[in-house]
């Protein structure tokens, strides 16, 4: 079945730089969501991008869809310790149902 | 809180153990999904309901047993579990298929 390569696996930052987590895909999304999950709770929507070479801000949080719709990135500026939990993209393919990546598990350093 | 209510939070039981999970959404989605969720594996999508129907079974051993008896409630009958079975099982639910998801807070299951 389709793949979502989710990198890095593990991000220990100190508080106050940034972070960012990747994801690829070997074959074209139709579109791809980003969720956040705090340490014993449950995934969160953050947002979903469809457009090729897409952008998208949240405050801090910036999301990019790759021009060939095959990867993406959230990028978050000046970790706060709120930041702390695993974040996930989640692929769509055609009209195939969601593909979560692994997730990349962020812990903030005080 | 997240319109999707899960019970129970946490469960444990026997391999011969016969147990219900139950899912509730308040939103008026269309579409009801369970998940597994164990360490280091992505999110493992087991069921997909859309509009009552069963429309993914995603190779899921006959233990587990899905039922939709309408479009607010999903239950996952589980039984002869085994140790490997142990994991986080997320309800979600979305407007339509494979639109933005709601999760419900999971059921931490735990096979002895």
């Amino acid at each position: 079945g389709q793949q979502v390569m989710q990198i890095p696996q593990y991000q220990h930052v100190q508080e106050g730089e940034d972070f960012t987590t990747y994801c690829n895909s070997s074959t074209t999304l139709s579109n791809i969501q980003w969720y956040k999950q705090r340490p014993g709770g449950h995934p969160v929507f953050l947002i979903q991008l469809v457009k090729s070479g897409e952008v998208k801000k949240q405050k801090r949080l910036t999301f990019q869809f790759g021009e060939a719709k095959k990867n993406s990135s959230l990028h978050i500026t000046a970790t706060q310790t709120t930041d702390v939990g695993t974040y996930f993209c989640a692929g769509s393919f055609g009209n195939e149902k969601l593909t979560f990546g692994t997730g990349t598990r962020l812990t903030i350093i005080p | 809180e997240t319109g999707v209510t899960q019970t129970p939070r946490h469960l444990v039981m026997g391999m011969t153990n016969k147990k219900s999970l139950k899912c509730e959404q308040h939103l008026g989605h269309n579409a009801m999904y369970w998940y597994k969720q164990s360490a280091k594996k992505p999110l493992e999508l087991m069921f997909v309901y859309n509009f009552k129907e069963q429309t993914e079974n995603n190779s899921v051993p006959s233990r587990f047993s899905p039922e939709c008896p309408n479009s607010s409630h999903l239950f996952l009958h589980l039984h002869t579990l085994q140790p490997e079975d142990s994991a986080l099982y997320l309800c979600a639910s979305s407007p339509q298929a494979n639109e933005k998801l709601f999760f419900g807070s999971g059921t931490q299951l735990s096979v002895l």
